[in-house]
Formats: C-alpha cells, structure tokens, sequence
C-alpha cells in the first residue's frame, strides 16, 4: 500500500533554512507527481508545491514562491522541500501527497505530516 | 489570486443529510475534490472528479457541481463522518491549486 513519511521537522529559528524530505513506498515513484501541503496550527491546508514525475514541471503557492525548492531523487524514492529564510507564519505541519498523475492532478495519499516550528 | 469558498461550518443530526459547499469562479471548468480531516489525522480523499468516489469511501458520500458551486452531500450523516471537509481545485490556468477555507462537519 502507498506509505509517505516525512521526516525534517523541528524548532528552527527566523530567517534560517531546512530541508523536508519524504520516503515514498508501496508505489513506482517516478511514475506519479508529488505535492507539498502545509497546516498552520488551527488553520485549514494551504498548498504549498508540486513537481511532477521527472521534474520537468513545478509550481509553487506565491506566499513561498523564491524561498522554497522542492526537489526529488526518483532513484531513492524520495521528495524534498527546501525551505528557506523561515518567518513565524512558516510553522506549520508540512505534509507530503502523492498526485493521481505524472503532472499535477489531485492528491490521493497523504502522509501524516512534520512540524516545523519557527521561533527564536 | 484564486479563492475558493466553503462555509466556516456545518450541522447535523445523525442520518440527516449534510451538505458542504464550494464556490470559486473556475469551477465551471474546473474538477473538485473533496479531502476529509479528522482530528490529528492527515486528510484522506473522499470525492474526485466532482463526483466520483474513491474505493473505501462510503456510498453515502456523493458529489455535484453545478455553475460555480460544487457540493459534497452526505446522505445520512453518522457520528464518525464529523470532521473538517475541504474542496481543493485549480484555477482557469491550471497552475495555482487552492484549497478551501474548510467546513466543520459537526454530526450530533
């Protein structure tokens, strides 16, 4: 069955940077786009990112957009999130989806998520 | 940028029939999909395509769009349905994708 664990979160002060990463199993990885959802605490789910199967596709939410890099390594079955320059509004949980296609259709499966957590 | 509107909430007696709204300008050419959140869960998918239901999702889930408005119907609403609902589509372009503000389900 499709399993995403996201791993990366934590207590990170403004304005420094981490990266998210996401283990993807139970399906051909290179063959689906992957997505970036993010929850602030009480809040509802904003996306964030998408990539598609071989990366020749991205888009990103404007309120990201020039501080965050998604990327993925098909041969590890892997996505990441580069974020960068964190303000407090960036925490969050930071969920990774598998999309229905190549591209950048809905999300299917989700994983359970990572907080991130900015504040000095 | 694009918005899609739902209600802040939602509520119900159990077996009474909910329906959750979605508005955004694109819909009519445009799918939605509804996710489902429970509490301290991740959201799972419920109606693809406007009206199509994953396998697992009860039958009492449906789905319809009409004009800018799509609408997710649970027929018979049961305790374990309580949750907050979000539609989730893209605008004209196909580029920005959106979520919901998010309704609050409530079945009591």
């Amino acid at each position: 069955q499709v399993q995403l664990v996201e791993s990366g979160g934590g207590v990170v002060q403004p304005g420094r940077s981490l990266r998210l990463s996401c283990t993807a199993s139970g399906f051909t990885f290179s063959n689906y786009g992957m997505h970036w959802v993010r929850q602030a605490p009480g809040k509802g789910l904003e996306w964030v990112a998408i990539m598609s199967h071989d990366g020749s596709y991205i888009q990103y939410a404007d309120s990201v957009k020039g501080r965050f890099t998604i990327s993925r390594d098909n041969s590890k079955n892997m996505l990441y999130v580069e974020v960068s320059s964190l303000r407090p509004e960036d925490t969050a949980v930071y969920y990774c989806a598998k999309s229905w296609d190549r591209t950048g259709s809905h999300l299917d499966y989700w994983g359970q998520g990572t907080l991130v957590t900015v504040s000095s | 940028s694009y918005e899609l509107t739902q209600p802040p909430s939602v509520s119900v007696s159990p077996g009474q029939t909910a329906r959750i709204t979605c508005s955004g300008d694109a819909l009519p050419k445009k799918f939605a999909y509804w996710y489902q959140q429970k509490s301290g869960q991740a959201p799972i998918l419920v109606m693809y395509d406007d009206r199509k239901r994953p396998s697992g999702i009860p039958e009492r889930f449906s789905g319809t769009s009409s004009g800018t408005m799509a609408t997710l119907t649970i027929s018979g609403a049961q305790v374990e349905d309580e949750a907050d609902y979000y539609c989730y589509s893209t605008d004209i372009s196909g580029n920005h994708r959106v979520f919901g503000g998010g309704t609050k389900l409530t079945v009591l």
